[in-house]
C-alpha cells in the first residue's frame, strides 16, 4: 500500500524555470517530510524537510510547500539548472523520532539547456 | 555532516552463494540503522530496521531467514542476502537517523547471476 505517491514519473523544464514537483500522502499520521534527490547507483542526497508545523520552508533555490488538509506537498525549484537533472523522492515518517521514511516513487527532473 | 559508509557499491555473485553488505555510521552513533532495497522503476521499500543490540524488526514480505541483518554495535550494521537469487538482484540502502537527520548510504548494486 503506497502511502506516498508521486504520481508524475517525469517532469521536463527549461533551464531557468520553475519545476515543481508534487507528492501526495494517505496517512494522516505523517508529520514530516522530507524530499531527496538521487542519481543513478548512489544513495538519495536530502534536499529539504518541512515538519507538519510549517506550510513552507525554504532554501535557497529550494522550497516546500506543505497543504495539510489536502494532504499535498510540493516543491518548488527556482531557477532551474541542468545540474538539477535526477530523480527526486518525496518522502515522509510519523515524527521527527527516527522512524522509518515511506518514500514515493520519484520523479524523474529533466532540465534543458 | 553526519556520513553512513555502504560497502561495497558493486557486487556480482553466484546463484546460492551469500553477499554481505557493510553499513557504518563515520562520526555519529546509530542506534537505528533502515535498509531499503529499490526495485527498477519503483519507490524505495523499506525492508527492515536494524537495531544495535536487538533483532531487526522486518517488513510484512521480507524473509528474516534471506535478509540476514546484524547491528552488533552503535557504528555497524550488516544485511547478509543469504543464498542469492537472480530475483535477488536489486539496489540496497541503508539509513541512519543521524542527529540532524537522515543520512544515506551511497548504496550496493547486487546482481546474481
Amino acid at each position: 500500500d503506497q502511502q506516498v505517491k508521486q504520481n508524475s514519473p517525469s517532469l521536463s523544464v527549461q533551464e531557468g524555470r520553475i519545476s515543481i514537483l508534487n507528492c501526495d500522502y494517505t496517512n494522516s499520521m505523517f508529520d514530516y517530510f522530507l524530499w531527496y534527490k538521487k542519481y543513478p547507483a548512489e544513495g538519495p542526497t536530502f534536499l529539504i524537510s518541512i515538519s507538519s508545523i510549517k506550510d513552507k520552508n525554504e532554501d535557497g533555490r529550494f522550497t516546500v510547500f506543505l497543504n495539510k488538509s489536502a494532504k499535498h506537498l510540493s516543491l518548488h525549484i527556482v531557477p532551474s539548472q541542468p545540474g538539477d537533472s535526477a530523480v527526486y523522492f518525496c518522502a515522509a515518517s510519523v515524527s521527527n523520532s527516527g522512524y522509518a521514511l515511506n518514500f514515493g516513487k520519484g520523479t524523474s527532473l529533466l532540465v534543458t539547456p | 555532516g553526519a556520513v553512513v559508509s555502504q560497502h561495497p557499491s558493486r557486487v556480482i555473485c553466484k546463484s546460492g552463494t551469500s553477499v554481505k553488505i557493510e553499513c557504518r555510521s563515520l562520526d555519529f552513533q546509530a542506534t537505528t540503522m533502515f535498509w531499503y532495497r529499490q526495485f527498477p522503476k519503483k519507490s524505495l521499500m523499506l525492508m527492515a530496521t536494524s537495531n544495535e543490540g536487538s533483532k531487526a524488526t522486518y517488513e510484512q514480505g521480507v524473509e528474516k531467514d534471506k535478509f540476514l541483518i546484524n547491528h552488533a554495535s552503535l557504528t555497524l550494521s550488516t544485511l547478509t542476502v543469504t543464498s542469492a537469487h537472480p530475483e535477488d538482484s536489486s539496489f540496497y540502502i541503508c539509513s541512519a537517523r543521524a542527529p540532524y537527520g537522515y543520512t544515506f548510504g551511497s548504496g550496493t548494486r547486487l546482481t546474481v547471476v
